[in-house]
């Protein structure tokens, strides 16, 4: 199966800042078929982004992806303070889909 | 407005089972796949399951097969997840989730919490 490793574990920056977070994968993602989730404590994970860099209904146009085969990216312009969660990166192009291990993304 | 909400958790011994439902309202049910994900304490997340949506195919993690079975009513806008022989590592909130296409899960419930313990 596909290993995610997501780079920081944890990410401290402060509202305004830019933040980047990675997600590499053990083996070349099919169709840049990766997703990207946000979680907040003791809520379901949400939808942000599809197919690498497409961003699900209702996601705000600070957040960007990019990335193909086994590097990918999400990127946050301005950080605004719902922002701070967990991220997990997800690929569904090889079944068993897997998930990364998440990044932490913390007020500094 | 799409809603997803799971029911059926709880505390069994190692060995039961448990049966868990999902209803989902706000789209059409029969026109998409139903996944069960699982996230065990402090964990991350980790897909469980499928089941198309004519109820044909189901697909299971190498973890569960054998032991789970999810099935769907479509009369009824519910899926349900038999778990057998439940062990200790399968605690977990367990989340269901539609699946928007191949393995983009776009809604969520909010979970419900197995606990294997005796």
């Amino acid at each position: 199966e596909i290993v995610l490793t997501q780079s920081p574990g944890i990410l401290s920056l402060s509202p305004g800042e830019r933040a980047t977070l990675s997600c590499r994968a053990s083996q070349s993602v099919s169709g840049s078929y990766l997703a990207w989730y946000q979680q907040k404590p003791g809520q379901a994970p949400r939808l942000l982004m599809f197919g690498a860099s497409g961003r699900a209904t209702g996601i705000p146009d600070r957040f960007s992806g990019s990335g193909s085969g086994t590097d990918f990216t999400l990127t946050i312009s301005r950080l605004e303070p719902e922002d701070f969660a967990v991220y997990y990166c997800q690929q569904y192009g090889t079944s068993p889909y897997t998930f990364g291990q998440g990044t932490k993304l913390e007020i500094k | 407005e799409v809603q997803v909400l799971e029911s059926g958790g709880g505390l069994v011994q190692p060995g039961g089972s448990l049966r868990l439902s999902c209803a989902a309202s706000g789209f059409t049910f029969s026109s998409y796949a139903m996944s069960w994900v699982r996230q065990a304490p402090g964990k991350g997340l980790q897909w469980v399951s499928t089941v198309s949506g004519s109820a044909v195919s189901a697909y299971y993690a190498d973890s569960v097969k054998g032991r789970f079975t999810l099935s769907r009513d479509n009369s009824k806008n519910t899926i349900y997840l038999q778990m057998n022989s439940l062990r200790a590592e399968d605690t977990a909130v367990y989340y269901c989730a539609k699946v928007r296409v191949l393995g983009i899960y776009d809604y969520w419930g909010q979970g419900t919490l197995v606990t294997v313990s005796s």
